[in-house]
């Protein structure tokens, strides 16, 4: 049984250029969570998703933020035109149901030069 | 914003019990509380939840007090590898989505 799989685990951008972070699923579930960590910090709710939808988006920062969640395929967190603050450990978690308990993955680490 | 808050450090000597306290004073009727470790920057792993009752799993216990405003979890056997940071979360529900609300952790150091 895998478990939740983020990649890349590291990633590297310098201001302003696309960060594009992928979530795969645990076998099975089909409810999605991002979170965000920043160093010291505990984790902070950005976005719920199922197959399609988004649910509960209102951890997300009004611009530059997207989450998707596709019939096929991972979910996908995308940060346009990063800054130096977006640098953090972006978790994502699933469930089979959404009143289950979160499984999360390794983690991506963004650094933004 | 946080609806736990425990004690930022603790030491616990490895093959003793390991109690960690969380106040939640403002959680709901129908909040839960969940408890999830982090070890070395890795993805938070799952322990336990709870409402009401006192709760056991082959990882920990879980002790809610009557009036829940807080709880412990217990470690009965601490080991090395249990040297993480936990966290007290509450499961909110916010409009009809169930999200958790992480506090900033207790980092747990197992002494040998």
């Amino acid at each position: 049984n895998a478990g939740v799989m983020q990649n890349p685990r590291h990633l590297v951008r310098r201001r302003g250029q696309e960060a594009r972070l992928r979530c795969s699923p645990m076998k099975g579930h089909s409810h999605v969570y991002w979170y965000r960590q920043l160093p010291e910090e505990g984790l902070k709710f950005m976005v719920y998703l199922q197959k399609e939808n988004i649910i509960d988006e209102s951890g997300m920062p009004k611009e530059r933020f997207s989450a998707e969640f596709p019939k096929e395929g991972p979910s996908i967190l995308r940060i346009q035109q990063v800054v130096r603050g977006d640098s953090a450990a972006y978790f994502c978690a699933s469930s089979p149901e959404f009143l289950d308990e979160q499984f999360f993955g390794p983690g991506t680490r963004l650094t933004v030069l | 914003d946080a609806k736990t808050t425990q004690p930022p450090s603790m030491d616990c000597a490895e093959g003793r019990a390991a109690n960690l306290p969380c106040n939640h004073s403002t959680i709901s009727g129908n909040e839960y509380v969940y408890w999830y470790r982090q070890i070395h920057s890795q993805g938070p792993q799952y322990i336990i939840h709870g409402l009401k009752n006192n709760e056991t799993n082959e990882m920990a216990s879980l002790i809610i007090t009557e009036d829940r405003k807080s709880s412990t979890l217990i470690l009965p056997h601490a080991t090395l590898r249990d040297t993480a940071v936990y966290y007290c979360i509450v499961r909110v529900d916010d409009s009809g989505t169930y999200k958790y609300i992480f506090g900033t952790g207790t980092r747990l150091k197992v002494l040998a």
